[in-house]
């Protein structure tokens, strides 16, 4: 069965000092991973996606396939980056299924 | 460019009450959903559909039930609305099973 986890409710650090949201994994395939984040009274919205490799507001997760995990990584927070941040996976091996989401991390960077 | 809409944003509900939430998407998305937001828990799926008139049951389906008659619609229905329902429940759509998906503002409804 597919489950994410991400072990901490809530995270907070100082502005710029470093960040790392855990997310870990169960997946018996190649997984699809990404990062949504949901800012205050805003819609979901895609952070990255591991297959793309790309840095989106200063953010990077790496695919550790050893460890199961795709941590998101900011190596200087900014106040602007307090939100919610959600990890979810897909598995491409289980055809259409959807999305599974963790239950969230919320970051609160304080001034 | 509209995304995702989802009427109405607000619902007050008496138990026992029906109601239909309507999302509607314009960028020929295959692939849409329906999740329901509480604290604590994250995002749980209800019900989604790969496809017109297709629809499939997600992780927390019971007292929901749903169409997909039109591509660029899909209504979720609450047939007799309980308090456990309270919550915030987002849609959102894609164009394949492991594409991003794009996610409407969300609709809080509370059942009292």
């Amino acid at each position: 069965a597919q489950r994410v986890t991400q072990p901490e409710k809530l995270l907070s650090v100082f502005k710029g000092a470093p960040v790392e949201l855990k997310c870990n994994y169960s997946y018996s395939g190649s997984p699809e991973l990404f990062w949504y984040v949901q800012y205050s009274r805003q819609r979901l919205q895609l952070l990255l996606r591991h297959i793309s490799r790309e840095s989106i507001k200063g953010f990077t997760a790496d695919l550790n396939k050893g460890e199961t995990s795709f941590h998101l990584k900011k190596p200087f927070a900014q106040e602007e980056d307090s939100a919610m941040y959600y990890c979810a996976l897909s598995g491409p091996d289980s055809g259409n299924t959807p999305l599974v989401f963790g239950k969230g991390t919320r970051l609160s960077v304080i001034a | 460019n509209a995304g995702v809409t989802q009427t109405p944003k607000f619902r007050v509900l008496k138990t026992g009450q029906s109601m239909t939430l309507l999302c509607a998407q314009d960028m020929n998305h295959e692939y849409m959903y329906w999740y329901r937001q509480d604290p604590g828990m994250g995002l749980r799926l209800i019900h989604y559909s790969v496809g017109e008139g297709t629809t499939a049951k997600g992780e927390v389906p019971d007292g929901y039930n749903v169409s997909r008659l039109k591509k660029q619609n899909f209504l979720l229905g609450l047939e007799s609305a309980a308090p456990s329902q309270t919550s915030v429940y987002f849609c959102a759509s894609s164009y394949g099973a492991t594409a991003g998906y794009t996610f409407g503002s969300g609709t809080r409804l509370t059942v009292v």
